[in-house]
């Protein structure tokens, strides 16, 4: 099974703060998806990410959000200015492309203050 | 829009009891259907999937069959134990809109010995 590591595991931050979640490492040749999932809620898709640009975006992905890949092999979610309600776990997805299977990461729990 | 929708928990079950979560969906496309699992304090795990109609996804004793008629992929087990406790989330995936995943809004299992 393709292996997903995301840093930090936990991330306190206060309102209005940047924070970058990371995604490490990534290989080619692959769809990478955020995901967020607010404590006690349903999964949310974010973002989905191939060849180097955002393929798809949710409602919720909205200016304050932003994808790269900065350095060619980690892949980030920016959220520029959190707010109480970004609380939540963010996942890093991966899949192959030609098949289906999409393998989450351990994800990142972040919580603003 | 597509969705999805399961039956609501949380589900208790005494060990080596049959389990059933239904969950069914609304598709506009030939969705890819699939079961993932969070155990307590972890990521998602992908438990079994199924890419067609009449397609049965199995895994660890769990089974799921894809049914186009009823738009229905209900998870089954035949025994369940303890360590079955977690959420089980149902989720499809759209191939020709770049792969998200909708996901329901999951269903806590917790068996008791």
């Amino acid at each position: 099974e393709p292996e997903v590591t995301q840093t930090p595991s936990h991330q306190v931050t206060q309102m209005g703060q940047e924070v970058i979640l990371r995604c490490v490492p990534i290989s080619n040749h692959l769809y990478f998806y955020w995901y967020r999932q607010i404590l006690g809620q349903k999964v949310e898709f974010l973002v989905s990410f191939y060849n180097n640009e955002i393929s798809e975006k949710s409602e919720i992905f909205d200016d304050q959000f932003s994808v790269e890949r900065p350095d060619g092999s980690n892949f980030t979610l920016k959220i520029r200015s959190t707010k109480l309600e970004d609380s939540a776990m963010y996942f890093c997805v991966r899949r192959v492309a030609g098949q289906e299977t999409q393998y989450f990461g351990p994800g990142t729990r972040l919580l603003v203050l | 829009g597509d969705s999805v929708t399961q039956m609501e928990g949380p589900v208790t079950l005494s060990e080596e009891a049959f389990l059933t979560i239904n969950c069914t969906y609304t598709a506009t496309g030939y969705p890819s259907l699939f079961w993932y699992v969070q155990y307590p304090g972890e990521g998602l795990q992908l438990l079994l999937k199924a890419t067609k109609a009449d397609d049965k996804g199995s895994n660890k004793g769990f089974e799921a069959t894809y049914r186009k008629e009823t738009t229905s992929f209900h998870l089954e087990k035949g025994s369940v134990q303890v360590s079955d406790s977690a959420v089980y989330f149902c989720a499809l995936s759209d191939n020709n809109q770049g792969g998200k995943l909708i996901f329901g809004q999951g269903t806590e299992l917790s068996v008791k010995p």
